[in-house]
């Protein structure tokens, strides 16, 4: 069974550009979710996807946006870069309950 | 709203038992989780409890719920050089789709 894969590993951008970053979920499960986690602190929540339809946003502008492909894989694309968005995102797959999570993908932005 | 919280930092020395607390605010909370995050790495699921439980044991981990005071504790025992780690405690809610971390308690393992 492949676990929560994403890619890049590392990426680094400057203010004003966008990026996109990839996640393939756990075989089986359905849902996928995306997470900011910045220095130092405990991940936090930007959305869900389920059946390729947003199912439930945090505390994100716009700029944040996602897709999720019928094979459960997913995007997170974040336009008009801040420095504010240097951070590990997490993507993250569950079928009930818990999450399961990628590795991560470092952003940093100059 | 929701809220959790975690002290930062736990120190103890090998072969001794570790204990990292939580406090968490949303009495709707259905499920508690703890996470362990090495550095560099994802988060890694260690175990969760359902709120109408009270305790959960998992080999060396046992979890205790004190649904009344909104606690959560995570007990090592045996505590080893390679559980030297990040430990998040989280919630969520059935049918909600966030789940609500702390910030995480850094535990060191003296050998």
């Amino acid at each position: 069974e492949t676990g929560v894969t994403q890619s890049p590993t590392h990426l680094i951008k400057t203010r004003g550009q966008q990026v996109t970053l990839r996640c393939s979920s756990q075989s089986g499960h359905n849902t996928v979710s995306w997470y900011q986690q910045a220095l130092g602190q405990g991940p936090q929540f930007i959305f869900q996807y389920y059946r390729e339809e947003e199912n439930g946003r945090g505390n994100f502008p716009p700029r944040f946006s996602g897709l999720q492909f019928p094979n459960y894989s997913s995007e997170l694309n974040v336009n008009a870069l801040e420095l504010d968005d240097s951070a590990l995102y997490l993507c993250a797959s569950s079928l009930e309950g818990a999450l399961f999570f990628g590795p991560g993908t470092r952003l940093t932005v100059l | 709203g929701e809220d959790v919280e975690q002290s930062l930092f736990l120190s103890v020395r090998e072969g001794d038992s570790s204990v990292i607390n939580c406090t968490y605010t949303d009495s709707s909370s259905t499920y508690l989780y703890w996470y362990k995050q090495e550095p560099g790495a994802g988060l890694q699921l260690l175990t969760y409890i359902f709120s109408n439980m009270d305790m959960k044991q998992d080999q060396r981990l046992t979890v205790l719920l004190n649904k009344k005071d909104k606690h959560l504790s995570l007990r090592i025992a045996d505590t080893q050089t390679g559980d030297s780690a990040i430990y998040f405690c989280a919630e969520s809610r059935e049918g909600y789709q966030k789940v609500t971390f702390g910030t995480g308690t850094k535990l060191q393992v003296i050998p």
